[in-house]
């Protein structure tokens, strides 16, 4: 597509609820990322991909938190047992590739969850 | 953790006015970014500079960068009513691979 997409926009669901947020990056990007952010907040770093590997997941705040990514494209993080505190919003970046010279990020609209 | 730390937290400035907001962060980078965000939503990149560079311009922008005090600046000539928006630095590391470290933002106001 034309640009980073994710799934759904936004999401309610109940305390102790898992739920997974999906995000289809720029195709040929090899780099991809999760970020969340509060009201108010800047972006937190949850986790990075170079293709289906996630060489820093150091971002992760419990492991509550998993993500995977399939044939270098579509990524899915599965929050299990949502807490209130997990109600960000979660947006999905990625970019041509993930070296440390640190390249242009594209940003997905981001899925609103809100954990009632 | 957050790297950056943008001021001021908030900008309210007339259609045409200047706006300039800074950016101060702690390690050594290899390169400094702006991104733009409406309504708490995806982000815009704005711009890149690195950290061999100065200044940079693009259009209405132009960012300075000073490496030997850990900071930057973000200026929008003759701002529009359009401008209004959340502005975030963000540094990339050489000792991380890939991301970016954000800082808080300025939501900066432009009225009409």
């Amino acid at each position: 597509g034309a640009g980073v997409s994710q799934s759904p926009s936004n999401k309610v669901t109940e305390k102790g609820k898992d739920v997974e947020l999906r995000c289809d990056p720029i195709s040929g990007h090899t780099a991809l990322y999760w970020y969340r952010q509060s009201l108010g907040q800047g972006l937190e770093f949850l986790i990075y991909f170079q293709g289906n590997s996630a060489p820093d997941k150091s971002g992760l705040p419990s492991d509550r938190f998993s993500a995977e990514r399939t044939g270098g494209s579509v990524s899915t993080l599965t929050i299990q047992r949502t807490q209130q505190e997990d109600s960000a919003v979660y947006l999905c970046a990625s970019s041509r590739e993930g070296l440390a010279g640190g390249t242009e990020q594209f940003f997905g609209p981001g899925t609103r969850l809100t954990v009632l | 953790s957050q790297q950056g730390e943008e001021d001021p937290q908030a900008l309210s400035i007339q259609e045409g006015e200047n706006a300039t907001m800074n950016c101060s962060y702690k390690t050594s980078i290899n390169n400094l970014q702006w991104y733009r965000q409406n309504s708490g939503r995806g982000l815009v990149h704005l711009i890149l500079i690195r950290s061999n560079e100065r200044e940079k311009h693009s259009g209405r922008l132009r960012v300075t960068l000073d490496t030997s005090k850990k900071s930057s600046s973000l200026l929008i000539t003759a701002s529009r009513a359009a401008d209004t928006a959340s502005y975030f630095c963000a540094t990339a590391r050489g000792s991380t691979l890939g991301r970016l470290y954000f800082g808080r933002g300025t939501q900066l106001t432009v009225w009409p």
